[in-house]
């Protein structure tokens, strides 16, 4: 159990078209699931936290009127890259937390979605 | 806050040696500890976690970690590697809060 799935897996697109990312969580519900930024050799960074039904909450330098977060459900939660650039080109992670999981709670990470923007 | 420190980028090691993969955290606060593997583009996968109880932790594939509250530290080891072991080692804490935070990983080589 504990599945989370992206789609895309990964998406190849031009300077200034936007991309919409979704997280699933296939087999839980999530109230809350994390967005995450990793560049090429380097560690996971936090975007953004998103809890359903709420407005998500950004990390300091993210800006939320580029990467727009959706959590429509309890099993998905959606990220718009808004006006891409080739600096926005990156691995796209998330993760869920399970419905009722406290703070402690292991998060399941999606696969990943490699956004290449030329 | 908290933070995590993984000492080494890079660990080459022959198959079935042992290894060990390094991870420092600091916290003002109880902390939740993590490790995940990664393969190549690929999501990360949850190997094992310390949350109380019990400082020996035996994960998956073999793996286990000790957390030792006195070094702050939390070092992954596995006693005879295989070539699939070579992949991405993420260390990561959380405390009270929502966020994760991860160390900057460390590439396990498996030599044949």
């Amino acid at each position: 159990g504990a599945v989370v799935s992206q789609h895309p897996s990964w998406v190849i697109c031009k300077s200034g078209t936007s991309v919409k990312i979704e997280c699933r969580s296939l087999d839980f519900q999530a109230t809350t699931m994390f967005w995450y930024r990793q560049f090429p050799k380097q560690s996971l960074m936090l975007m953004a936290t998103s809890n359903e039904g709420s407005k998500a909450t950004y990390e300091q330098g993210v800006e939320k009127d580029k990467f727009l977060i959706n959590h429509a459900s309890l099993t998905l939660s959606t990220l718009t890259v808004t006006s891409a650039h080739p600096e926005d080109s990156s691995f796209y992670i998330c993760s869920a937390r399970k419905l009722g999981g406290g703070f402690q709670e292991t998060q399941y990470f999606g696969p990943g979605t490699r956004l290449l923007v030329l | 806050a908290q933070s995590v420190t993984q000492l080494d980028s890079q660990v080459p090691v022959f198959e079935e040696a042992p290894v060990e993969l390094r991870c420092n955290y600091s916290s003002s606060v109880s902390v939740y500890l993590f490790w995940y593997v990664q393969y190549p583009n690929q999501g990360l996968q949850l190997l094992l976690k310390y949350l109380s109880g019990s400082t020996l932790v035996k994960g998956i594939n073999g793996f286990e970690a000790e957390f030792n509250k006195s070094q702050t530290s939390f070092h992954l080891r596995k006693p005879s590697v295989h070539i699939s072991d070579t992949a991405e080692y993420f260390c990561a804490v959380s405390g009270t809060g929502n966020q994760f935070y991860f160390g900057t990983g460390t590439s396990l080589t498996v030599i044949p």
